[in-house]
């Protein structure tokens, strides 16, 4: 799979919309857009994923392009416990998740 | 529904030794997959199994291997232990083949550290 690139860091404020970017140039037709993100001291954290149309769970909303080479995490409302690492992880015919550094997003109180 | 278990979440090793980490995954889960994260490399795979078959391994020496029982639990060994195998241990399971529209869902790890 191949990796994406996204912004080591970011900054939102508490309440308020966060948009996390995502590249992914060289993403073929079958290959599904995940993402997860990490809280310290814990194991990734599934968020949601999607193929070709923008997808919706509690968590949060994906936005993917309509060339599809590149996508948008939206966190419609960021609180304190966002403050995560996010990754955005093109997934494909391999069955493993090929972790890029993802992006720091640090949430002001 | 229970998330992935693994234990033990803390350990401290010396060179030389070897070292077996356990994984229960989500129930009716049978792709496991393992993976190394170090502040220096990242998360990075080291081997999958689905129905107790390694389907896939990553860019790692022989020392380290794995398995998976009937129940889909695994388990992951160490020998010879390094201090570069310092690290995060993170054990992900998957519903189905694993394949590129399924989720993985990670425990919490292990945090191995080598004297």
């Amino acid at each position: 799979d191949a990796k994406t690139t996204q912004p080591n860091s970011m900054e939102s404020n508490e309440e308020e919309p966060v948009h996390l970017p995502c590249n992914h140039s060289t993403i073929s037709g079958t290959d599904y857009i995940h993402w997860y993100r990490q809280l310290p001291s814990q194991g990734p954290e599934y968020v949601i994923h999607g193929l070709t149309s923008n997808v919706n769970n509690r968590m949060a909303s994906l936005a993917i392009a309509e060339d599809r080479k590149s996508s948008t995490l939206i966190l419609h409302r960021a609180t304190l416990r966002d403050a995560a690492v996010y990754y955005c992880i093109q997934k494909g015919s391999a069955r493993q998740l090929t972790f890029g550094s993802g992006t720091q997003l640090t949430v002001l109180p | 529904k229970a998330g992935v278990t693994q234990t033990p979440r803390y350990l401290i090793k010396t060179r030389g030794q070897q070292v077996t980490l356990s994984c229960s995954p989500i129930s009716g889960h049978r792709s496991v997959s393992w993976y190394q994260q170090t502040p220096g490399q990242g998360l990075q795979f080291l081997f999958e199994y689905f129905s107790e078959t390694q389907r896939n391994k990553g860019n790692f020496p022989g020392r380290f291997s794995g398995r998976q029982f009937s129940n889909s639990r695994s388990e992951m060994n160490v020998s010879t232990l390094e201090l570069g195998d310092s690290a995060l241990y993170l054990c992900a399971s998957s519903e189905g083949t694993g394949g590129s529209n399924q989720p993985q869902h990670f425990g919490d790890g292990t945090r191995l550290s080598i004297l």
